[in-house]
């Protein structure tokens, strides 16, 4: 069973240009939840999305912007790039909503590393 | 206060020996957590998962929690090289909304010595 899919791997970008970020979950599951991973701040939840809904976000502000296609699959958006959004991207999935409920753990990808110069 | 902490270490522990990671939490109702490995330049991966008070074991990974005392254990046994690694404890409040996603600790760097 393939895992979860992330692209790209690796992307490089400037101040105040936008980013999006693609992940396909695993076959099956149908919740996507993306989390932001620095060495300072640890991994923090950034949205989920189930059903085409976002269900849940976090404390990060609005230029961090998600969407969910019927086939599950997710991206997410970066706007008006800061430094400090350089960082390690993982989407996770899960079968059920809540994404981390009985039987039901996250699954994540391989990420992406995003790099604002 | 962290709502979930952990010693960062380094911990190191001898090859063959116990391993004992420890993780504290501060929001009463969590009713979820996980162990996730994470190898460097890798991404997280799912070892145990308990939501009851007691042991859960699976292999070599024993998984401990005390919901009294907000606290949440991994023991790793005959320790391998191969487990050094970065260990994260998450935890999730409980109900259908899950409304913070998955609160991870900043994770504790395990050194497994030949």
């Amino acid at each position: 069973k393939a895992g979860v899919t992330q692209t790209p791997r690796y992307l490089i970008k400037t101040r105040g240009q936008q980013v999006t970020l693609s992940c396909s979950p695993i076959s099956g599951h149908r919740s996507v939840s993306w989390y932001q991973q620095t060495p300072g701040q640890g991994l923090q939840f950034l949205f989920e999305y189930f059903s085409e809904t976002q269900r849940n976000k976090g404390n990060f502000p609005g230029r961090f912007s998600g969407r969910q296609f019927s086939n599950s699959r997710s991206e997410m958006n970066v706007s008006t790039l800061e430094l400090g959004d350089s960082a390690l991207y993982l989407c996770a999935s899960s079968r059920s909503p809540g994404g981390a409920l009985y039987n039901s753990p996250l699954h994540f990808g391989n990420g992406t590393r995003l790099t604002v110069t | 206060q962290k709502e979930v902490e952990q010693n960062s270490g380094p911990l190191s522990v001898p090859e063959g020996a116990i391993a004992s990671l420890n993780c504290t939490y501060s929001d009463r109702v969590s009713q979820s957590f996980f162990w996730y490995r994470q190898y460097s330049g890798k991404s997280p991966e799912l070892i145990m998962s308990i939501y009851s008070n007691g042991d859960k074991e699976d292999g070599r990974f024993t998984a401990q929690l005390n919901k009294a005392s907000q606290y949440v254990s991994l023991l790793i046994r005959d320790s391998q090289p191969s487990d050094s690694a970065t260990y994260l404890c998450a935890v999730m409040k409980g109900g259908a909304g899950g409304a913070d996603g998955l609160t991870f600790g900043k994770g504790t760097h395990l050194i497994i010595q030949p």
